[in-house]
Order: structure tokens, then C-alpha cells, then sequence
């Protein structure tokens, strides 16, 4: 069936690179999502890769998809305070009957001044 | 723009009551989803809409739960004789994107408390 794992908790002073990782079952999804959860906020979309690129980068972020391994990963670079949230792994696909997203169990990033 | 929009956004129950959540999805979305965030945990998909119909419920725990989307924009999530389990945040999200997982929008979500 379809699996997304997540560490659960990461870490990291202020300035510094955070990488969180996350690793799937479905060798059919179509996108890799990260979504970032602030406490009492909603959802947020991050950034997502289509799964047939092993690289995207956007400003800070940097995620690194090995299809091969069924692993992601989400690189932050210059690590701030405002970035301490759960962030979640998920994937989807781009066309089939439903869309749905399959989420990790979500890591916290804590991030020390 | 207005984003997805879920009322209310908390509500506490005794065990045993129904309760209704709502839902407005981003207007113009045709395509509606309905997750479940237990502590601790990610999302888990309930059910799916495309315009009216559900398109997908495999998500919906049991036959306590139940959605409708009757006019093809705002949702409602029902469930009955509602039990501790059932408590969680629930999330609608919101897409353009029929039967895609593409660019969906979520909603901050109904802390539903059962006591």
C-alpha cells in the first residue's frame, strides 16, 4: 500500500542548513509535496517536484527527490526562528480518479536562536 | 483572494452527538477534499468530490461519516453518534484541478473535541 515516512523531530541553530528527509512506497506517484504547519495555522505548500526531476530549487529551498530510493528530501538553507514548524512530506498524483495526498507523519523542526 | 474557509473552527460534543462541519472551498474550485489530522500525526484522506458527486470515499472510516456537496460549492461533513476516536482536526482542501493532487489549498481546519 501507500507509505510516506518522516523522522519526527530535527533540531538546528539559527543560520544553520536543516535537511529533513522522507521516504515513500508508491513508485507511481506523479508529485512530492512539502507542506509546512505552523501551530494553530493551516496547511501551507512549500514547494512540491514532479518525479520526473531530481532537483528544485526556490530561494532557501532546496529539495532533492532519488526516485530510485523512494527518498526526498527538503533542504532550508540559513535556518531562521520563523522556521520552526512541522513539516510534512506527501505525495500525489498528477492525474488518476481522486488526487489524493498521502502525508508523512510530519517532522519538527525546532530552530535555536 | 478569499482562501478555503471552514466554520466551525472548533467544537466540542458529547459522545453520541451528530455534528456538522463546513466547508467553503476557493470559488470556481470544482474539486474538493476532506482530511482528518489526529495528534502527532499527518493528514489522512476522508473523501473526494468532484463537483456534486463524491468521486472518492474510501477514505471515510465508517457509515457515521458522511459529505455532501449538493450544489457543487460548499461542503458538509456529518458525522453521528460521534465517539472520542472521532476526535481530530478536520481539513478541507480545495483545487482546480479535478482528480489531480496538484496545487491543493487547505483550510485552517475544525478541532472537532469529543467528550
Amino acid at each position: 500500500g501507500e507509505d510516506v515516512e518522516q523522522s519526527l523531530f530535527l533540531s538546528v541553530r539559527e543560520g544553520d542548513s536543516s535537511v529533513i528527509n522522507c521516504t515513500y512506497t508508491d513508485s507511481s506517484s506523479t508529485y512530492l509535496y512539502w507542506y509546512k504547519q505552523e501551530p494553530g495555522a493551516g496547511l501551507q505548500l512549500l514547494t512540491y517536484i514532479f518525479s520526473n526531476m531530481d532537483m528544485k530549487q526556490d530561494q532557501r529551498l532546496t529539495v532533492l527527490l532519488n526516485k530510485k530510493d523512494k527518498h526526498l528530501s527538503l533542504r532550508i538553507a540559513d535556518t531562521q526562528t520563523g522556521d520552526s514548524a512541522i513539516y510534512f512530506c506527501a505525495e500525489g498524483h498528477g492525474s488518476s480518479n481522486t488526487g489524493k495526498l498521502i502525508f508523512g507523519q510530519g517532522t519538527t523542526l525546532q530552530v535555536k536562536p | 483572494g478569499a482562501g478555503v474557509s471552514q466554520t466551525p473552527s472548533n467544537k466540542v460534543t458529547e459522545k453520541g452527538k451528530y455534528v456538522e462541519l463546513r466547508c467553503d472551498p476557493i470559488s470556481g474550485h470544482t474539486a474538493l477534499y476532506w482530511y482528518r489530522q489526529s495528534l502527532g500525526q499527518g493528514p489522512e484522506f476522508l473523501i473526494y468530490f468532484q463537483g456534486t458527486g463524491a468521486a472518492d470515499d474510501s477514505g471515510l472510516p465508517n457509515d457515521r461519516f458522511f459529505a455532501v456537496r449538493p450544489e457543487g460549492s460548499v461542503s458538509t461533513l456529518k458525522i453521528q453518534r460521534t465517539e472520542r476516536g472521532d476526535s481530530a482536526v478536520y481539513l478541507c482542501a480545495s483545487s482546480s484541478n479535478p482528480g489531480s493532487s496538484y496545487e491543493q489549498y487547505f483550510g485552517p481546519g475544525t478541532r472537532l473535541t469529543v467528550t
